[in-house]
């Protein structure tokens, strides 16, 4: 099973300012024939469902802000607020989809600081 | 409008069984794998199990298998889990998702792109 390991548990940043979420998967998550990486991130707000943010480790889910933005490869990802505003405050979760069991990470807790 | 409905949660004892709902409407159900994902009180997410299109493959977490059966029923834009054998750590909101078909010539599925809002279990005598 590939396991997925985020960082920080939780953070706080200041409102405008930027946020970064690590993910790290046990083993590669890249197709390389496809040169795809196979990581998703979702954001669940309190009291809500998770919402699909990222997928493909870096495109954007159709009506989501652009200050919400995915990178890396293989095995290391980052999810990025570049300003942050009141209304990311969230519990955010990597998810690998390469292999079964499709596995999320822990979850990272963002708050205002 | 793109939506999931479940239902079906509740209060059962130790041992008991509980059958899941997920209505879904306004997409081509018959189109997409679907999965039931599981989130304890104050916990993180836990994939729970996962069918193909046409109810064909089905994968489960290890924990619940043997106990939790995943189903769908095309037919009525339906999809269950009935879950045997309870246990306290089986407490926790179940959603179900739509989930996006692998693109040919790969087989299987990619990510989850619309979710429900949710039913709780509580396995508690």
């Amino acid at each position: 099973d590939i396991v997925m390991t985020q960082s920080p548990d939780s953070l706080a940043v200041s409102l405008g300012e930027r946020a970064t979420i690590n993910c790290k998967s046990s083993q590669s998550v890249l197709y390389s024939s496809k040169n795809k990486n196979y990581v998703a991130w979702y954001q669940q707000k309190p009291g809500q469902p998770p919402k699909l943010l990222i997928y493909w480790a870096s495109t954007r889910e159709s009506g989501v802000p652009d200050r919400f933005s995915g990178s890396g490869s293989g095995t290391d990802f980052t999810l990025t607020i570049s300003s942050l505003q009141a209304e990311d405050v969230a519990v955010y979760y990597c998810q690998q989809y390469y292999s079964t069991p499709p596995n999320f990470g822990q979850g990272t807790r963002l708050e205002i600081k | 409008e793109v939506q999931l409905v479940e239902s079906g949660g509740g209060l059962v004892q130790p041992g008991g069984s509980l059958r899941l709902s997920c209505a879904a409407s306004g997409f081509t159900f018959s189109s997409y794998w679907m999965t039931w994902v599981r989130q304890a009180p104050g916990k993180g997410l836990e994939w729970v199990a996962n069918i193909k299109q046409d109810g064909s493959d089905k994968y489960y977490v290890d924990s619940v298998k043997g106990r939790f059966t995943i189903s769908r029923d095309n037919a009525k834009n339906s999809l269950y889990v009935q879950m045997n054998s309870l246990r306290a750590e089986d407490t926790a909101v179940y959603y179900c998702a739509r989930v996006i078909p692998a693109a040919k010539p790969e087989s299987g599925y990619y990510y989850m792109d619309v979710w429900g809002k949710g039913t709780t279990v509580t396995v508690s005598s």
